[in-house]
């Protein structure tokens, strides 16, 4: 079945700093890659769409100069979280796919940690 | 109205019990309706999706949808422990819309 690989799994930055998060579909190539954000407890809030080879469309309330979204290839896209503060502190999830019907790939989840 | 409506639980039952989830939903546009399982600290994985109303098996799980009244359920028969995890709904339009999840614990 698809694969979606995403990493690291787990980072801890000092708040200021910029961390990269990599979402990688290994035997598929994925034209749309969906980043999401969920605190405990709670559901995946969708940031952005992410679109091979254009700009990345993000949610309303997502500043898309702090969360920095590259989809430079059909099996790769990144996520910066720039300057980084402790309210960022969440788990960041990918998920890739080429059609909705068949539901999308996650990944298994980057718990950032800033301190 | 919410879009999405889901239960957030905890559910707790023991082995063997039969476990019912359950999500509504206002936008007739769905066309798709998915079940998600996450285990903590770990990605949602896809368990079942279907589009039409009506039951659809898979082994222990049955998805159900009723679009007349824009509900669908999850059952999951003979439940085990290692089925303890948080269960999402999900419904397509050009994204995935979520449910807030439901915790499902399952003691022996």
């Amino acid at each position: 079945g698809a694969v979606v690989s995403q990493h690291p799994s787990r980072v801890i930055c000092k708040s200021g700093t910029s961390v990269k998060i990599e979402c990688r579909s290994l035997d598929f190539q994925a034209t749309t890659m969906f980043w999401y954000r969920q605190f405990p407890k709670q559901s995946l809030m969708l940031m952005a769409t992410s679109n091979e080879g254009s700009k990345a469309t993000y949610e309303q309330g997502v500043e898309k100069d702090k969360f920095l979204i590259n989809h430079a290839s059909l099996t790769l896209s990144t996520l910066t979280v720039t300057s980084a503060h402790p309210e960022d502190s969440s788990f960041y999830i990918c998920s890739a796919g080429d059609r909705v019907i068949y539901g999308y790939t996650f990944g298994s989840g980057t718990r950032l940690t800033v301190v | 109205q919410k879009e999405v409506e889901q239960d957030p639980g905890p559910l707790s039952v023991p082995e063997g019990a039969i476990v019912s989830l359950n999500c509504t939903y206002s936008n007739s546009a769905f066309q798709y309706f998915m079940w998600y399982r996450q285990y903590s600290r770990k990605g949602p994985e896809l368990l079942m999706y279907t589009y039409s109303s009506g039951n659809k098996e898979d082994g222990r799980f049955t998805a159900q949808v009723d679009k007349s009244s824009k509900y669908i359920s999850l059952f999951i028969r003979d439940s085990q422990p290692s089925d303890s995890a948080t269960y999402l709904c999900a419904f397509n339009t050009d994204k995935l819309i979520f449910g807030t999840g439901t915790r499902l614990q399952v003691f022996p």
